[in-house]
């Protein structure tokens, strides 16, 4: 079965500084996968995913990600943080390639920091 | 679009009442998902359909816990009685096709007394 790893519960950065948000998945089938942010009190939005091809994702609000089979990570990252990007991330991968079933990892509070 | 409509969005009850939680997908999406978010257990999906048929129920937690999509437009997720291990957010999502984005509505935040 396909599960998701995220690496630090927390992470904090201070504004205009690099973010990286670490997620390692384990599936034994090409993998979709998937960023979601989640804002207080709101429901998850969709910052980018990765199906087929290029390995390096873009995303909304400045950010990307890259798809690295050989060490079956998905990592993502910002060049410069921005107060408002202060939310939870959630890392999720699909059971089998195109299939709708999603596995989220255990999310990443990101803090900003003025 | 408006997006994914759930209500309520917040819900207080007493242990052991019925509680249904309603959800509008985004016209024109097939398929609508259930999630549960916990501080515990975090989001775990509990059931989804396809063309208003249920798919994949295993995520269900106990018999209690029951869903149903009687028209594209509109699905049920109750519990009965509820319990308050069953205090939770739950979320609903939708997509089109099977490689779609899942759309999900903001939540309803449930606690159960």
């Amino acid at each position: 079965a396909q599960s998701v790893t995220q690496l630090g519960s927390h992470v904090s950065v201070s504004e205009g500084a690099l973010v990286l948000l670490r997620c390692n998945y384990s599936s034994s089938v090409p993998p979709y996968l998937f960023w979601y942010v989640q804002y207080p009190n709101q429901g998850l939005q969709l910052l980018l995913k990765y199906t087929t091809g290029a390995t390096l994702v873009k995303g909304i609000n400045g950010f990307e990600a890259e798809f690295k089979k050989s060490e079956t990570s998905f990592h993502l990252t910002k060049p410069s943080a921005h107060m408002s990007d202060a939310a939870e991330y959630f890392c999720a991968v699909s059971e089998g390639t195109g299939f709708q079933k999603l596995v989220f990892g255990t999310g990443t509070q990101l803090l900003v920091s003025p | 679009d408006a997006g994914v409509i759930q209500s309520p969005r917040h819900e207080v009850t007493e242990m052991g009442q019925e509680v249904t939680l309603r959800c509008k997908p985004i016209s024109g999406h097939d398929y609508l998902f259930w999630y549960r978010q916990t501080m515990m257990r975090g989001l775990e999906l509990l059931i989804y359909f396809n063309n208003n048929v249920p798919i994949d129920d295993s995520g269900m937690p106990e018999d209690r816990f029951s869903a149903k999509m009687p028209n594209a437009s509109f699905s049920t997720l109750k519990i009965q009685p509820s319990e308050p291990r069953d205090s939770a957010v739950y979320f609903c999502a939708s997509s089109y096709g099977l490689a779609g984005t899942q759309y999900f509505g903001p939540g309803t935040r449930l606690l159960v007394l």
